[in-house]
């Protein structure tokens, strides 16, 4: 069964500083990994998707690497923003299916 | 375009009682998701339809849950009847033929 684990479960930063968060998972065997935003009271909305064959992917100030054969992608934000507050999800999917982690809380302090 | 839409947004009831969900996709997403998250923790997949046909439901508790997908287009979720561990927020999901699910807002259910 995959697990994917997200650390940390929160951090804060102030305005300007560059974000890095980490996802890991258990079994190397997927097809891809995306990157959600959530934010309170709202559903998910995704923000990079990698394909297995990838190392990395990049939309404005965002960008994702994936190591699929140690089991890691980390996500980061480039001078962040208030507007980044939300919470960072990251999901595998194998076979058909995606397993999310819990996600990481993120604070920018203005 | 417009979004996926779910209602309601809440819902609080007592436990043993019955509540259902109503989900519609993205007009011409062959693939419907009902995920359930649970506070501080990540969406978990409840069952997954392609066009009218169940592709997923391992982790459906079909004691008490069900599910269905009118017509291959907007899908009811039921919970009947509802416990406690029940409260969570509800979200929906499609996608068309790429990777990419498209998410609803959710129904927060809250069940005392």
């Amino acid at each position: 069964k995959q697990e994917v684990t997200q650390i940390p479960a929160a951090l804060s930063v102030p305005e300007g500083e560059n974000l890095v968060l980490n996802c890991s998972f258990t079994d190397s065997a997927i097809y891809n990994l995306q990157w959600f935003r959530q934010d309170p009271g709202k559903g998910l909305t995704s923000l990079l998707l990698i394909q297995s064959s990838q190392r990395e992917q990049t939309s404005g100030r965002l960008n994702a690497s994936l190591d699929k054969s140690s089991g890691r992608s980390t996500l980061y934000i480039a001078a962040s923003q208030p507007g980044d507050s939300a919470t960072y999800l990251c999901a595998v999917k194998d076979d058909y299916k995606l397993s999310f982690g819990a996600g990481t809380t993120v604070t920018v302090r203005a | 375009e417009a979004g996926v839409a779910q209602s309601p947004r809440y819902k609080i009831i007592e436990k043993r009682q019955s509540v259902a969900f109503w989900c519609n996709p993205i007009s011409g997403h062959a693939t419907l998701y009902w995920y359930q998250q649970i506070l501080g923790q990540g969406p978990k997949l409840l069952i997954q339809f392609q066009n009218n046909g169940v592709v997923d439901d391992s982790q459906l508790p079909k004691d008490r849950f069900s599910a269905e997908r009118l017509k291959g287009v907007d899908s009811t979720l039921k919970i009947q009847p509802a416990k406690l561990e029940d409260s969570a927020v509800y979200l929906c999901a499609s996608s068309p033929i790429t990777d990419t699910q498209y998410f609803g807002p959710g129904t927060r259910l809250t069940v005392l």
